[in-house]
């Protein structure tokens, strides 16, 4: 079945700085890839996604890249902000199943 | 606004008393998910309904058990709890069994005394 490895566990920057977080997946069939931001204690907030037939997408201060060869997927957030603190999690999707499966997750600490 | 509501949002129950949370939807989404969230780590899959057919997953523990007797309401009951059980359970739906997005419910923490 799908495997989803996400590093780095725990991601530190300055304010102001850019964090990239990635992801590798196992199966060449997943198609979707969405990235969640989860604060303490709140649910997991979709914050951007890719499909497979897509290289990159961006939306304001973040971006998603996929390389389908090399079975890995990115985000990245420029300009970060306090507010961006927080645990990112990737994730992908198997149209065999529909299933979500998870990275592990990234701690982000943004330092002032 | 069409949400997921989860009720209650923190429930406090005994070693081995029976608890029941519930998840209501005005989504009118065919498929409801139940998952297990402990801290640090991501959100487990326990259930899910497509419909009224029920999936569980092969290593769901058999002291946990779901209903879902409407379109809108899905309820998760954990029939002897244990200390290990103490997590956030969050409910989550997508409109059809082939839909990507997964729309999440804020979520109950619950305690095991």
């Amino acid at each position: 079945g799908e495997n989803v490895e996400q590093h780095p566990s725990t991601l530190s920057v300055q304010e102001g700085d850019s964090a990239v977080i990635k992801c590798t997946y196992s199966d060449s069939a997943s198609n979707y890839f969405p990235w969640y931001k989860q604060e303490l204690g709140k649910r997991p907030q979709l914050i951007i996604d890719i499909r497979s037939n897509v290289g990159e997408k961006k939306d304001q201060r973040i971006a998603v890249t996929l390389n389908k060869t090399a079975k890995h997927f990115s985000l990245h957030i420029t300009e970060t902000q306090p507010e961006d603190s927080a645990v990112y999690f990737c994730a992908a999707i198997v149209d065999s199943n529909y299933q979500l499966i998870w990275g592990a997750g990234t701690k982000l600490i943004i330092k002032p | 606004d069409a949400m997921v509501i989860q009720n209650p949002r923190y429930q406090v129950t005994q070693f081995g008393k029976p608890v029941t949370l519930s998840c209501s939807q005005t989504l009118n989404h065919n498929v409801m998910y139940w998952y297990q969230q402990k801290s640090s780590q991501a959100p487990k899959l326990l259930f899910h309904y497509y419909d009224k057919d029920f999936n569980n997953e092969a290593d769901t523990p058999d002291n946990f058990q779901s209903r879902r007797p409407n379109t809108s309401f899905c309820f998760l009951d954990i029939r002897s709890p244990g200390l290990g059980d103490a997590a956030m359970y969050l409910c989550a739906t997508k409109k059809s069994l082939s839909s990507y997005e997964q729309y999440f419910g804020p979520g109950t923490r619950l305690t095991v005394t």
